[in-house]
């Protein structure tokens, strides 16, 4: 299997539980925010995304709250299932000026479901 | 769907040779993303390109260069491989200056 979930933080949660996992951002300027999910031998899928003028999101067993304040970003898996099982990024648009944007990407937590 | 797909899934390649890692997209998007992503470290930006023939540095472009001759078609190459290349690339395409961006599977790369 592929490695990135190494050297990661890891939540184990049991199936049907609910996960939270956290992430720190790093600049006050962004106005944009992306959970993605990376399964083994995956590239990144595109969770849910949330823009700066707004406090929480959802969408269907995920939700995505933003903590401005803080600079803090959480996203919440309700009934969580084996198939959640996957590395979980947080990525923040930096405003960059010019034709395109600038995703920036947390390192990254690994989820286990335990059945 | 928007589709990315990567020319290898997996590469080995020996230290000096000349690298071609291939990206196609097929909804037409304007951006065009190459990272690479090592264990500890995250994903980290090589190059990026937001219109044929248009190409910018990204955080790590040193040892790397890319070629944007076609919409649907980002290319990165390594001029001369070494070992510290060795790694997971991944390409990525986005219509709206970098927002949602969408992923191809990856390449792993080893140089040996």
């Amino acid at each position: 299997g592929e490695s990135v979930g190494l050297h990661l933080p890891t939540l184990s949660v049991q199936e049907g539980d609910n996960s939270i996992i956290n992430c720190a951002y790093s600049n006050s300027a962004s106005d944009y925010f992306i959970w993605y999910k990376q399964e083994s031998g995956k590239g990144p899928q595109f969770i849910i995304d949330i823009r700066s003028n707004m406090d929480k999101r959802q969408g269907q067993r995920v939700t995505v709250l933003l903590n401005k304040t803080v600079k803090h970003l959480s996203l919440q898996i309700a009934a969580t299932q084996p198939g959640d099982s996957a590395v979980y990024f947080c990525a923040e648009i930096h405003p960059y000026g010019g034709a395109t944007n600038k995703l920036i990407f947390g390192t990254g937590t690994l989820l286990a479901v335990q059945p | 769907d928007v589709k990315v797909t990567q020319s290898s899934r997996y590469l080995v390649k020996r230290t000096g040779e000349k690298v071609f890692l291939e990206c196609v997209q097929d909804m037409d998007h304007e951006n065009m993303f190459w990272y690479r992503q090592d264990p500890g470290l995250g994903l980290r930006l090589i190059y990026f390109s937001y219109d044929v023939k248009m190409k910018e540095k990204g955080d790590i472009p040193e040892g790397y260069s890319v070629s944007r001759e076609k919409k649907e078609r980002f290319s990165l190459i390594l001029e001369s491989a070494s070992t510290n290349q060795t790694s997971m690339y991944l390409c990525a395409s986005s219509f709206d200056r970098g927002y949602e961006q969408y992923f191809g599977p990856g390449t792993r790369l080893t140089v040996t």
